[in-house]
Order: C-alpha cells, then structure tokens, then sequence
C-alpha cells in the first residue's frame, strides 16, 4: 500500500524567512496530493491540493511542488508570518478515495 | 458552507464497552472518512465510504467497523473498546471521488476518546 514520509518533524523560521516542508510517497498510481494546516486544538483544514497532472501550484504565499518521477512534492511558505504556526500534514490519494497522511510537521515562527 | 459535524467532543469509556461515534455532514457529500489522530503518526484512516452501505478498509480497520444507512451520516463503532483506541477520532467527507476537484476533504471537530 501506500506510504507517506515528511520531514522535518519540527521546524522553527524566523518571521519574514520561508519554511519548506517536504514528503515522499511510494504509489505510484497517487494522482491527489494536499496539504492541511491543524492549529492547536483545532480541526485539520486544506490550505492547498495539487494532482498528477501539474508539476507548481501557487496561492498567495503558498505554494506546492509535484516531481512524479521522484514521487515527491513539497509545500513552500513565503513571507512567514506568526500564525503561519501549527502542524502541517501532506497526504497522497487515489482519485479522492484512500487517503495516507503524513506523520505532519511542527511549525513555529518566532516572532 | 460544509458543515462536518460529530457527535460528541469528549467521551469517557471502560474497556470492554461498545462506542458509537457519529458523523454528519450536510452538503450531500458521497464520500465519508474515519481517521484517528495520535501524536507522531498523523492521521491514519480506519474505513470510508463512498457511498450508502458501502465501505471500504483503510490502513487501521482492526478493532472497528462502521455503518452508513444514511448518505448524511456515517457512524464508527468500537465494538468492545480497549486502553489501546484512546485517541482522537476524526471524520471527514468530500464530495465524490473520480472527479477532478471533488476530492477535497472537509474534517470534523474531533472526538477525544478516553478509554479506561
């Protein structure tokens, strides 16, 4: 089945720096790959998706890079502010059905 | 809006108890997802459905089932808890699968389960 690595666990950024985040997945049959912001006590919410079709998708300050043939992608934060800290989670998917997070990375920016 | 909710915030249970939690969405969503969140592990999915009556196993289903009579409604059941399931629940569904730009999932608030 599927498997989905990110690093790194935890990553600290000073305010105005920008922060990457990086995930690895091993189906290659994926095609769906999003990327969810969980504030503290708060519920999972999709900040930005990308398919197998499109290698760069961008919005705002925020945006997602797909190497199908390296079976990575990447989320890269511009600009970071202080609530831009929280636990990201990349994820990999099948046409929107068996879902395989990531284990997520603790974000902090330092004011 | 998607409203994605659960039935209950917090639940205290003994071992050797049945749990049901509950999941409703009302945006006619085909899609429903049962994950539990543990630190460390991220989310990991337990069943879904795609749609009434149907489900499929995910990565963790051991210990669990589910139930979906009701398109708006997706129920997980831990049919005789143990110490080993304290965790947090956490539904989500997306409007259908297959189809482009459908797939986004709208998560729950969570259900913290204590099982003593």
């Amino acid at each position: 089945g599927e498997n989905v690595e990110q690093h790194p666990s935890t990553l600290s950024v000073q305010e105005g720096d920008s922060a990457v985040i990086k995930c690895t997945y091993s189906d290659s049959a994926s095609n769906y790959f999003p990327w969810y912001k969980q504030e503290l006590g708060k519920r999972p919410q999709l900040i930005i998706d990308i398919r197998s079709n499109v290698g760069e998708k961008k919005d705002q300050r925020i945006a997602v890079t797909l190497n199908k043939t390296a079976k990575h992608f990447s989320l890269h934060i511009t600009e970071t502010q202080p609530e831009d800290s929280a636990v990201y989670f990349c994820a990999a998917s099948t046409h929107g059905q068996n879902f395989v997070f990531g284990p997520g990375t603790r974000l902090s920016v330092l004011p | 809006d998607v409203k994605v909710t659960q039935s209950s915030r917090y639940l205290v249970k003994r071992t050797g108890e049945k749990v049901f939690l509950e999941c409703v969405q009302d945006m006619d969503h085909e899609n429903m997802f049962w994950y539990r969140q543990d630190p460390g592990l991220g989310l990991r999915l337990i069943y879904f459905s795609y749609d009434v009556k149907m489900k499929e196993k995910g990565d963790i289903p051991e210990g669990y089932s589910v139930s979906r009579e009701k398109k708006e409604r997706f129920s997980l059941i831990l049919e005789s808890a143990s110490t080993n399931q304290t965790s947090m629940y956490l539904c989500a569904s997306s409007l259908g699968s297959y189809r482009v730009y459908q797939e986004t999932q709208y998560f729950g608030p969570g259900t913290r389960l204590l099982v003593l």
